[in-house]
């Protein structure tokens, strides 16, 4: 199966502020099917990111999408109040699907 | 709106069983593979079992292949998840959830997850 790693676990930063968040893969992710998710404390995933690079459906576009083979990037240009969460990228390429362990956004 | 509700979770002891299930609307249910997705207390996101949209092709997470079976009843619009032989590492918030497009997709609508607990 495909690992994903995220680096790094926790990035503190403030509001207004770049953030890039990582994903590498143990092997190429086929077509680029790779997915970024936020998600907040309590509540379920939400999809941000498919396709390495196109946004869901209402998703504000300071978040953007990059990568291909095994090295994928989520950029969030400016951080808003809201993003401060868990982010998780997905490979949906190879059975089995897996996620990675996750990167934390917190308010410095 | 498209929604999933999950229900069914709860405390089991190690070795027993469970049922969860998972009600759709707003969607053609029976035209999407649907998934299960766990999240152990603190822990990252597993995928744990998958369903094609007429119910006759299934796969599963080595983690629980031979334990967990998915099913469904697209007359109804609602996924099931019969839980046996459960195990602590089991316990976990269950979330079903809904790909964008293909069986194997992103997902673009998740449940809001039922904890199933398996403690003595």
């Amino acid at each position: 199966e495909i690992v994903l790693t995220q680096s790094p676990g926790t990035l503190s930063l403030s509001p207004g502020e770049r953030a890039t968040l990582s994903c590498r893969a143990s092997q190429s992710v086929s077509s680029s099917y790779v997915a970024w998710y936020q998600q907040k404390p309590g509540q379920a995933p939400r999809l941000l990111i498919y396709g390495a690079s196109s946004r869901a459906t209402g998703i504000p576009d300071r978040f953007s999408g990059s990568g291909s083979g095994t090295d994928f990037t989520l950029t969030i240009s400016r951080l808003e109040p809201e993003d401060f969460a868990v982010y998780y990228c997905h490979q949906y390429g190879s059975s089995p699907q897996t996620f990675g362990q996750g990167t934390k956004v917190e308010i410095k | 709106e498209v929604q999933l509700l999950e229900s069914g979770g709860g405390l089991v002891q190690p070795g027993g069983s469970l049922r969860l299930s998972c009600a759709a609307s707003g969607f053609t249910f029976s035209s999407y593979a649907m998934s299960w997705v766990r999240q152990a207390p603190g822990k990252g996101l597993e995928w744990v079992s998958v369903i094609s949209g007429g119910g006759g092709t299934t796969y599963y997470a080595d983690s629980v292949q031979g334990r967990f079976i998915i099913s469904r009843d697209n007359s109804k619009n609602t996924l099931y998840m019969q839980m046996n032989s459960l195990r602590a590492e089991d316990t976990a918030v269950y979330y079903c959830a809904k790909p964008r497009l293909r069986p194997s997709d992103s997902f673009d609508i998740w449940g809001q997850g039922t904890m199933v607990t398996v403690s003595s």
